[in-house]
């Protein structure tokens, strides 16, 4: 069955450094989105991309953060000045677009540790 | 005023109970909506979209009223391994720019 994919599973980082996070999506979904979820709150939407640009941000998704589809394949967050409020579980997920009841496929997640 | 609003819980309950969850939505113009289960530290997965008819999926029933943007999920005979937080997520709007989730809700089946 095809999934989401992401990496690292466990990163941790010093305040200040920048961070990378990677995801593959399910390879003919349309939609790409980046969710985070600090221990023990709720499931926050960061950013939806579609069509190589963003489709919608929260204001969470401020300019410390930016995603990039480099290739056919990957989707990435990076945060560019990680703060130790960044520390949270990152989620990547993705949707086929296309009409219908279509759910949103999530990433097994990054776990980013600010230190 | 909160996209999505669910009782935060948690629900403790015994082996072999009913439980129902609820859930609303401030989102009128909402056309998908789903639970989604999240065990501790791992990602939301599917536990059943809701349609407008209602569904049901062995013991888990699934239930929507748009009239009143709320939506609700039954487990009946709960199992320990029911134990988990149950997210209730809709799409937000006319397109798939962003799923809304709940805050979830806890539920402990005991032995």
């Amino acid at each position: 069955e095809p999934e989401v994919t992401q990496t690292p599973s466990h990163q941790v980082t010093q305040m200040g450094q920048e961070v990378i996070l990677r995801c593959v999506p399910i390879s003919n979904h349309l939609y790409f989105y980046w969710y985070r979820q600090i221990l023990g709150q709720k499931v926050e939407f960061l950013v939806s991309f579609y069509n190589n640009e963003i489709s919608e941000k929260s204001e969470i998704f401020d300019d410390q953060f930016s995603v990039e589809r480099p290739d056919g394949s990957n989707f990435t967050l990076k945060i560019r000045s990680t703060k130790l409020e960044d520390s949270a579980m990152y989620f990547c997920a993705s949707n086929p677009g296309r009409g219908g009841w279509t759910e949103a496929f999530f990433g097994q997640g990054t776990r980013l540790t600010v230190v | 005023r909160k996209e999505v609003e669910q009782d935060p819980g948690p629900f403790n309950v015994p082996e072999g109970a009913t439980v129902a969850f609820n859930c609303t939505y401030s989102n009128s113009a909402s056309q998908s909506f789903f639970w989604y289960r999240q065990d501790c530290r791992k990602e939301p997965k599917l536990l059943m979209s809701v349609y407008s008819s209602g569904n049901e999926d062995g013991r888990f029933t699934a239930q929507l009223n748009r009239a009143s943007q709320y939506i609700s999920l039954l487990i009946r005979d709960s199992k320990l391994s029911d134990s988990a937080t149950y997210l209730c997520v809709v799409n937000g709007g006319e397109n798939f720019n962003k799923f809304y989730f709940g805050s979830g809700t806890k539920l402990n089946v005991k032995p």
